[in-house]
């Protein structure tokens, strides 16, 4: 069964647009760490955002913001006024603290900023 | 900033050859990783080293594998024998609690 869901494969917006990529995520831990990774097209994994499951508070970064909802096991990633430069590949990403901090990957989402 | 540091960036081989594929961790962290993504597809588990030893290991991380700290910095993963299923971009990784800083990537290229 996959441990984090990105329901969306591929997503086109035009720039200044705002788009949401989705994660969803399953786990039985009661302790675990949630995280957002940019690829771009150099192929480099960049890290964004890392939440743990006890802090649900939504987090703003710039034009980045993440909403975390345990309730519906989301891990939701905004980008406000999308902009070229963040075309990209987007990856959530699930540590559970009982697995020795493996990590595993959504199948990502791509994104296309569209000028 | 401090970083993982891959090498090499990109390297051809043939099929059965052995490649060794070499990662620099960032100095204070304590567990290190290699990932692998396959062309279009999404970041695999392959392995993770703490104190030393593997702590766990994915499937695809079979006896054709293996890891090693050889001088307490450097950290190595070697296919004995490569396969064309073998290509794919290879991360390493390390942390020091439970955010994972990625290097760039060596992709590999089995012919």
């Amino acid at each position: 069964a996959q441990k984090v869901t990105q329901a969306q494969t591929e997503i086109s917006v035009v720039e200044k647009e705002d788009v949401t990529l989705d994660c969803v995520y399953e786990t039985r831990d009661t302790t675990y760490y949630l995280f957002w990774y940019k690829q771009p097209p150099s192929g480099e994994l960049v890290f964004l955002i890392r939440r743990n499951s006890f802090d649900e508070q939504n987090e703003i970064s710039g034009r980045y913001s993440w909403n975390f909802q345990k309730s519906t096991s989301s891990f939701n990633f905004t980008i406000t006024a999308s902009q070229v430069v963040d075309s990209a590949v987007y990856f959530c990403a699930l540590s559970e603290a009982g697995t020795g901090n493996q990590f595993y990957f959504g199948t990502g989402t791509s994104l296309t900023v569209i000028p | 900033e401090p970083e993982v540091t891959q090498t090499p960036s990109h390297q051809v081989t043939q099929m059965g050859q052995e490649v060794i594929l070499r990662c620099v961790p960032i100095s204070n962290h304590l567990y290190f990783y290699w990932y692998r993504q396959i062309l279009g597809q999404k970041v695999e588990f392959l392995v993770s080293f703490y104190n030393n030893e593997i702590s766990e290991k994915s499937e695809i991380f079979d006896d054709q594998f293996s890891v090693e700290r050889p001088d307490g910095s450097n950290f190595t993963l070697k296919i004995r024998s490569t396969k064309l299923e073998d290509s794919a971009m290879y991360f390493c990784a390390s942390s020091l609690g439970n955010t994972i800083y990625f290097g760039e990537g060596s992709w590999l290229t089995v012919v």
